[in-house]
């Protein structure tokens, strides 16, 4: 089945505490993303990603860190987590940027941040 | 900046009525306009999209309507089901762009039984 999996699923941290959050897709697409959902400001990107070790920023970098190593990874870093990093994390993949593309995305991270 | 704006950010709509969700954008880049739909506790999902030489495009009770002069496109539910209640997200994107889809801020659309 063709999917986006993220883990975990649910996360409850303390400032500070360096975590990742992982992301996989199984559909050999070179685009992947990462968004955080927000009551009101609908979907932000975070990173995002052409292909293996090419990344650049978001409209909402700051306090993240992403790598992609492999084609189906791409998983996000939070260095030193604060509680306005509380939210609603998505991983997104798509075949190249073009007409028609769709994105599709994991079943999301709630992540607190205490 | 957010360059789609989506409205309302809520709606409730009875069983057989129509949802309409507005959204206008800012970048006359944008060439591709999908919606995703948004169930709770899943990852959005494409709906629909349309491109901007069309004026509108339909797929079963959901029709997408563009207005490329005035930067403004809707999506209307016809027959709305309880089934469709979700969030929905407008989003805008272009040929070339790296950083693929911007998104609305999202309609949370309640269908009363």
């Amino acid at each position: 089945e063709a999917q986006v999996t993220q883990n975990p699923r649910y996360l409850i941290t303390v400032t500070g505490k360096k975590l990742t959050v992982t992301c996989s897709q199984n559909m050999n697409h070179e685009y992947m993303s990462w968004y955080r959902q927000d009551p009101g400001l609908g979907l932000r990107q975070i990173y995002y990603s052409m292909n293996v070790e090419v990344t650049d920023k978001g409209d909402v970098p700051e306090g993240y860190k992403v790598s992609r190593k492999e084609k189906r990874n791409f998983p996000l870093i939070l260095e030193s987590p604060s509680p306005n990093q509380t939210s609603l994390y998505f991983c997104a993949s798509s075949f190249a940027q073009g007409l028609g593309t769709e994105a599709f995305f994991g079943q999301g991270t709630r992540l607190t941040v205490v | 900046q957010q360059q789609v704006k989506q409205s309302p950010q809520s709606l409730i709509v009875q069983k057989g009525g129509i949802s309409i969700i507005n959204c206008a954008y800012e970048n006359t880049a944008f060439d591709y306009f999908p919606w995703y739909q948004q169930f709770p506790g899943k990852g959005p999902a494409l709906l629909i999209a349309i491109r901007p030489d069309v004026s509108e495009k339909k797929e079963g009770r959901f029709t997408i309507s563009f207005n490329k002069s005035a930067k403004q496109f809707s999506l209307h539910i016809m027959d709305s089901q309880p089934g469709d209640s979700a969030t929905y997200f407008c989003a805008g994107t272009f040929s070339g762009s790296a950083r693929q889809l911007t998104f609305g801020s999202g309609t949370q659309l309640t269908v009363l039984p």
